[in-house]
């Protein structure tokens, strides 16, 4: 099956820093990228919508000028949180959507802000 | 747009008794409609999903789920638990293009 791989896997920073993770379809092209946020124990929560080459469609609650969202290409997405602080911490996941519905999620990445 | 209510946010089995996890769909019927695994500290693992192709749906690890239109529902099940079954539970459905809008979660868990 498809394939999207999420990098890092965890990451840990100091407040105020900034982390880039990307996300990356490796056998198709992925027309559409959704980032999710999770904390403990509760549900993934949608933060945007972006499809290649078209600004980012964020959810309502969710800051653009600190999640920055990139879509440059079919095949790579970036969510950059910018100035992190630690209410910030949490599980990030992507999904990828490809032609015919299909869709795949990476593997998430924890993201620690100290 | 869609939405999902997952009944009972944690249940608990015995090893080799059935599994039922509830999900029913807000009143328009969606495309596509997904359950998803999640074990600790990991991604997300689909289990099924329902196209319409047909209503009784089997999946991974010897769950299924049945479309109900006239109860809206979208109910998983599996005849008999498995301590590994042990896990979250997301009931997800998803518009033509658009994301896929998670339901809170059932926590399941397995005694021996």
């Amino acid at each position: 099956g498809a394939v999207v791989s999420q990098h890092p896997s965890w990451v840990i920073c100091k407040s105020g820093t900034s982390v880039k993770i990307e996300c990356r379809s490796l056998d198709f092209q992925a027309t559409t990228m959704f980032w999710y946020r999770q904390f403990p124990k509760q549900s993934l929560m949608l933060m945007a919508t972006s499809n290649e080459g078209s600004k980012a469609t964020y959810e309502q609650g969710v800051e653009k000028d600190k999640f920055l969202i990139n879509h440059a290409s079919l095949t790579l997405s970036t969510l950059t949180v910018t100035s992190a602080h630690p209410e910030d911490s949490s599980f990030y996941i992507c999904s990828a959507g490809g032609i015919g519905e299909k869709l795949f999620f990476g593997s998430g990445t924890q993201l620690s802000v100290l | 747009a869609q939405s999902v209510t997952q009944l009972g946010s944690h249940v608990s089995v015995s090893e080799g008794a059935l599994v039922l996890l509830r999900c029913n769909y807000s009143s328009s019927v969606p495309p596509y409609l997904f359950w998803y695994v999640q074990y600790p500290n990991q991604g997300l693992q689909l289990l099924l999903k329902y196209t319409s192709a047909a209503t009784l749906v089997k999946g991974i690890n010897g769950f299924e789920a049945e479309f109900k239109k006239s109860e809206t529902s979208f109910h998983l099940t599996k005849p008999s638990a498995h301590m590994s079954d042990a896990a979250e539970y997301f009931c997800a459905p998803r518009g033509a293009g658009t994301a896929l809008i998670f339901g809170k979660g059932t926590t399941l868990s397995v005694s021996s």
